[in-house]
């Protein structure tokens, strides 16, 4: 079973430049997660789909980042424009959303972002 | 918010037991009591769950304590490997059928060959 997948890897960008992020979530998973995690923290949540539909961006800076999954597979995190404390590892995950299991997240590899 | 309390860091030996430690003090009875390790350079990986009893799977066994306030990750054999991050996270209903995990620091685990 494939994994989920993020490109790039690695973005090197320049402040009040833009950026933007892609995640393939595992075939079948409903629900998708964008983490921001900055070095020496755990990952923290920025926004929550259900399909294509937005559970939770509570914690997602709206007036910088974006997030969509138009098809309720995909899915792209934008930031316009890139300050210095963006720096960060930006993580993508996956699950299923029966009720009553584990509801085990799937974490992708990845893509390190470094804002000069 | 993190809403568990886990130490720094910790070390061990390969092929000794390992007992990472959480509190939890404000879990809730519907809290689920959820592990997750990070690898370097890694996204985190689900390592085990529970809600009261104590649990067992190929990676690790999970002790949770009566009052539910504290748990403990437990590693039989550390192997180098085994050398991770490891969050320990109450597992929140986010609406409906949807959860979500709130990260704190986690525990820098060790393991000298």
């Amino acid at each position: 079973e494939a994994g989920v997948a993020q490109s790039p890897r690695y973005k090197i960008i320049e402040k009040r430049q833009s950026v933007a992020f892609w995640c393939n979530p595992i075939s079948g998973h409903a629900t998708l997660y964008w983490y921001q995690q900055i070095l020496g923290q755990g990952p923290k949540l920025l926004i929550q789909f259900q399909n294509n539909g937005v559970v939770d961006d509570s914690q997602l800076p709206k007036d910088r980042f974006s997030a969509e999954r138009l098809k309720g597979v995909d899915s792209t995190l934008k930031i316009q424009p890139a300050k210095l404390e963006d720096s960060a590892v930006y993580l993508c995950a996956s699950s299923l959303i029966l009720a009553g299991v584990r509801n085990e997240q799937f974490f992708g590899p990845g893509t390190r972002l470094t804002v000069l | 918010d993190a809403k568990t309390t886990q130490p720094n860091s910790m070390e061990s030996n390969e092929e000794e037991p390992v007992h990472l430690p959480c509190n939890h003090s404000t879990i809730s009875g519907t809290d689920y009591i959820h592990w997750y390790r990070q690898l370097p350079s890694q996204g985190p990986e689900y390592v085990i769950h529970g809600l009261t009893s104590n649990v067992n799977n190929r990676m690790a066994s999970l002790a949770i304590a009566e009052d539910r306030k504290s748990s403990t990750l437990i590693l039989h054999r550390a192997t180098l490997r085994d050398a991770a991050v490891y969050y320990c996270i109450l597992r929140e209903n986010s609406g409906g059928s949807n959860y979500k995990l709130t990260f704190g620091k986690g525990t820098l685990l060790t393991v000298n060959p």
